[in-house]
């Protein structure tokens, strides 16, 4: 099975913060990952597939990148509705696994 | 615009089996792929295994193979996750979710107890 490792597990930063969430493959999964958003009592949400395409409806301030086993989430400006969990999962292969989580917190 | 609402919260015996239902609707259920997704409380997420409604093809993780059973009846847009032989470790949330490898939307889970 592919090891999917999120780094941080958790951070904390302040409305209007630039904050950047890392997730590593123990494998290349190409361009196979995606990222996903959860809230409390609430089923993910997906916000970014194949690294770097934004899912419809998803604010801009949220971007992807990198390719191979290294992987970013971006959020610009960080708004009050961000505060959250967040999961990166490669589709490159079966099983389809997760990272551990980064839980965002309000500083 | 495809939704997928699931069957409520179950509590049940260690040994025993639970089956969760995921209804469709909007889109075209058999043209997409029902996978099955679960947390336990706290926890992080873990891919169970998937579908593919309309030629009826199944795929489960390793962890999972010979304990869960996928199936959809493609009649009333329903897929269904059938786990057996549970154990406390099973207590979780359950959800469907559309796609193989890149999941949206999602169902709005299901609770499973296993308890004694």
């Amino acid at each position: 099975d592919i090891q999917m490792t999120q780094s941080p597990s958790s951070l904390s930063a302040s409305v209007g913060d630039r904050v950047t969430i890392t997730c590593r493959a123990s494998q290349s999964v190409n361009i196979h990952l995606n990222w996903y958003q959860q809230k409390p009592g609430k089923a993910p949400n997906l916000l970014i597939y194949h690294a770097s395409s934004l899912q419809s409806g998803v604010p801009s301030r949220f971007s992807g990148s990198g390719s191979g086993t290294d992987f970013a989430l971006t959020i610009s400006s960080l708004q009050p509705e961000d505060f959250a969990d967040y999961y990166c999962q490669q589709s490159h292969s079966t099983p389809h696994t997760f990272g551990q989580g980064t839980k965002l917190e309000i500083k | 615009q495809v939704q997928l609402v699931q069957s409520g919260a179950e509590v049940k015996k260690p040994g025993s089996s639970v089956k969760v239902s995921c209804k469709a609707s909007g889109g075209t259920f058999s043209s997409y792929t029902i996978s099955w997704v679960r947390q336990a409380p706290g926890q992080g997420l873990e891919w169970m295994g998937r579908i593919i409604p309309i030629i009826g093809i199944t795929k489960y993780a390793q962890k999972f193979q010979g304990r869960v059973t996928i199936t959809a009846d493609k009649s009333t847009t329903t897929a269904y996750m059938d786990l057996s032989s549970l154990t406390s470790e099973d207590t979780a949330v359950y959800y469907c979710a559309r796609g193989d490898g890149r999941f949206d939307p999602w169902g709005q889970g299901t609770l499973v107890t296993v308890s004694s």
